[in-house]
């Protein structure tokens, strides 16, 4: 079975920091781009950032609210994706998605995200 | 205010269709594809329709989704009230290097 299982949400202060890490299982992690997606409390969808696999020589990217305070990385011999997660504000109160793109046969589709982890909350406050 | 403007929201009685449109630009949806994602209250975000217009496997033929220019829509026949929830529209935005998503629509069954 194809399965992402985030940890390491929990409360935190302001300017404080947070790792969180997913772990993955039931498909070939080094193949796959990985991306983390936010959902703060009542709010849409939000992108965080993105660690491409070795073939694209695990090059990230990231939205505009995190750069320069969030790190995404993996590690493909423990099949885990991790997210750094410093200086952390308020607004970065959200539950955190770990996601896979989709892929048939032929292809895979890299804003297709339909493997979707269950999700970890991370809480911003003093 | 998010790259992608949805609808906050759209209603239909059952057995009827909607649609949710989902605008951006040419940076983004003007030359990516475009993906849409159902999200059910208190559960993770589903895929619904990649690559503008397919279906992953088992999601039914009711759900279809079209693109044209800066524009994409998602289509919904034969409403059920299981179809109550959120949709988000998202793809690629080449000027920032990032992906983006609309600010998502409710779909209300009536």
């Amino acid at each position: 079975e194809v399965q992402l299982v985030e940890s390491g949400g929990g409360l935190v202060q302001p300017g404080g920091s947070l790792r969180l890490s997913c772990a993955a299982s039931g498909f070939t992690f080094s193949d796959h781009y990985m991306d983390w997606v936010r959902q703060a409390p009542g709010k849409g969808l939000e992108w965080v950032g993105r660690a491409r696999n070795k073939a694209e020589s695990y090059s990230t990217d990231y939205g505009a609210s995190v750069k320069g305070r969030f790190t995404v990385s993996r590690d493909d011999s423990k099949n885990s994706l991790y997210l750094q997660m410093n200086s952390l504000k308020t607004e970065d109160t959200a539950i955190y998605y770990c996601t896979r793109r989709y892929c048939d046969s032929t292809s895979c589709y890299n804003e297709a995200f339909n493997i979707w982890g269950q999700g970890t909350m991370v809480t911003v406050s003093s | 205010q998010s790259v992608l403007t949805q609808p906050p929201s759209v209603s239909a009685a059952p057995g009827q269709k909607v649609t949710i449109s989902c605008s951006g630009s040419t940076s983004n949806i003007g030359n990516n594809y475009v993906s849409w994602f159902q999200q059910l209250p208190e559960t993770a975000p589903k895929l619904l329709i990649y690559d503008n217009s397919k279906r992953p496997s088992g999601i039914p033929d009711r759900f279809s989704g079209s693109k044209s220019g800066t524009s994409a829509t998602l289509g919904i026949t034969g409403l059920q009230t299981g179809d109550e929830a959120d949709y988000y529209c998202g793809t690629w935005d080449s000027s920032l290097s990032a992906v983006v998503f609309g600010g998502g629509t409710k779909v209300t069954v009536l």
